[in-house]
């Protein structure tokens, strides 16, 4: 099937910015979004961008999309010690709901 | 808030065993998902079920597995005879609506399944 990879892990300073990447293999994806995974909860949809959009911005949050290149960023901006989570980056296509996930990557945020 | 509620939060059973997994849905949603989490693996999805019935699947969701809507609330994945390789997070999920990047799926916490 398509492929959905990201880094296994992430560790940053609290206050500074977090940058998680995704690349995907896909070339029908239609959307692609970010959930983030808090121990012993579900999955949370952060934010999510349209593929013909190539930027998205909430709040402390910015996605970037290179269609072209098929690579997906989250930026958080201020990470804060309560942004320590799993991050997974999914797509999926105009046909259905199925997501494609990766595998996630694990913040740890220090302080 | 609402929220999407899975019992229990962990079932070990033995191999060759049946399991169900329990979930309740948000009580408006018409979408209902499976997806399982084998650990160090990524997220994959097993199935998705509208107006009572499979509206897709994957490859993972072969004979062994069913999905039921027995009551208005409850949403359950049965494995039929479990295998060592079933052991896994499986999480289950619901939305409004679907096809669409602002037709949100809330998730449970997730069942973790040990089989043993």
């Amino acid at each position: 099937g398509e492929d959905v990879e990201q880094s296994l892990f992430l560790s940053v300073r609290e206050g500074d910015s977090s940058v998680i990447n995704c690349t995907y293999t896909d070339s029908s994806s239609t959307y692609l979004y970010w959930y983030k995974q808090e121990p012993g909860a579900g999955l949370q949809l952060l934010t999510y961008i349209f593929s013909n959009m190539d930027m998205k911005q909430d709040q402390r949050l910015t996605v970037l999309l290179n269609k072209k290149d098929k690579h997906l960023s989250l930026r958080i901006a201020d990470t804060q010690t309560g942004d320590s989570a799993i991050y997974f980056c999914a797509e999926s296509s105009n046909s259905g709901y199925a997501l494609n996930f990766g595998k996630g990557t694990s913040l740890l945020v220090t302080p | 808030e609402p929220e999407v509620t899975q019992t229990p939060s962990h079932q070990v059973t033995q191999m060759g065993q049946e399991v169900i997994l329990h979930c309740v849905p948000i009580s408006n949603h018409l979408y209902f998902y499976w997806y399982r989490q084998i650990l160090g693996q990524k997220v994959e999805f097993l199935v998705s079920f509208y107006n009572n019935e499979i509206s897709e699947k994957s490859e993972i969701f072969d004979d062994q597995f069913s999905v039921e809507r027995p009551d208005g609330s409850n949403f359950t994945l049965k494995i039929r005879s479990t295998k060592l390789e079933d052991s896994a997070m499986y999480f289950c999920a619901s939305s409004e609506e679907t096809g669409g990047a602002d037709t949100e799926a809330f998730f449970g916490q997730g069942t973790r399944l040990t089989v043993v």
